[in-house]
């Protein structure tokens, strides 16, 4: 089945500095690639997704990249802010034809430091 | 107008007892799951139904089953509670003839066996 990997498991930055956080997975089937923001205490949400087809897309300061060949995805959070400090999960699936559940990679603590 | 509801929010309960978490979505999904999320921070996928039907089992213990009365319902029952089962479960669905692919989850269920 699918395995996800993220890295790193913590990250701090500065107010206004940029956060990567970057996400391999093993299943070549696999074609969506989401992220989700849990906040303290709160659920899982998601923030943006990418499909196979597709190499970049953007919104906003939040933008996510796809190498299709290699095999990882990145997730870019550009002029971070306070707000923006939460867990960040990657996740891959197979959807359309057939959907496989999310798997997760094991989640990124990100601090953005005012 | 919550999408997606679990009872209860917390659960405190003994070694060896019996509990259940319930869950209801009101989104018209064909798809809800049962993810854990552990100390720290896994998120792991438990169980999915599609239609009724029992799609995935994760080589969860058969402590856990789930049971779905109907397309809007996924309660997860918990018979013989370890230490080891304390963890937030999320209750999750997604349209399956959706592009999107979109998880939508619940607020959380944490549960501490003592």
């Amino acid at each position: 089945g699918e395995n996800v990997e993220q890295h790193p498991s913590t990250l701090s930055v500065q107010e206004g500095d940029s956060a990567v956080i970057k996400c391999t997975y093993s299943d070549s089937a696999s074609n969506y690639f989401p992220w989700y923001k849990q906040e303290l205490g709160k659920r899982p949400q998601l923030i943006i997704d990418i499909r196979s087809n597709v190499g970049e897309k953007k919104d906003q300061r939040i933008a996510v990249t796809l190498n299709k060949t290699a095999k990882h995805f990145s997730l870019h959070i550009t002029e971070t802010q306070p707000e923006d400090s939460a867990v960040y999960f990657c996740a891959a699936s197979k959807k359309q034809p057939g959907n496989t559940p999310l798997v997760f990679g094991k989640g990124t603590r990100l601090s953005v430091i005012a | 107008d919550t999408a997606v509801s679990q009872t209860p929010k917390y659960l405190v309960t003994q070694m060896g007892n019996d509990k259940s978490i319930k869950c209801e979505q009101n989104l018209g999904h064909d798809t809800m799951y049962w993810y854990k999320q552990d100390s720290k921070k896994f998120l792991k996928i438990m169980f999915s139904y599609n239609n009724k039907e029992l799609i995935i089992n994760e080589t969860v213990p058969n402590r856990f089953s789930p049971k779905s009365p109907d397309k809007a319902h996924l309660n997860l029952h918990i018979n013989s509670l370890e230490l080891g089962d304390s963890a937030v479960y999320f209750c999750a669905s997604s349209p399956v003839r959706s592009n999107t692919g979109e998880l939508f989850f619940g607020e959380g269920s944490r549960l501490t066996v003592l």
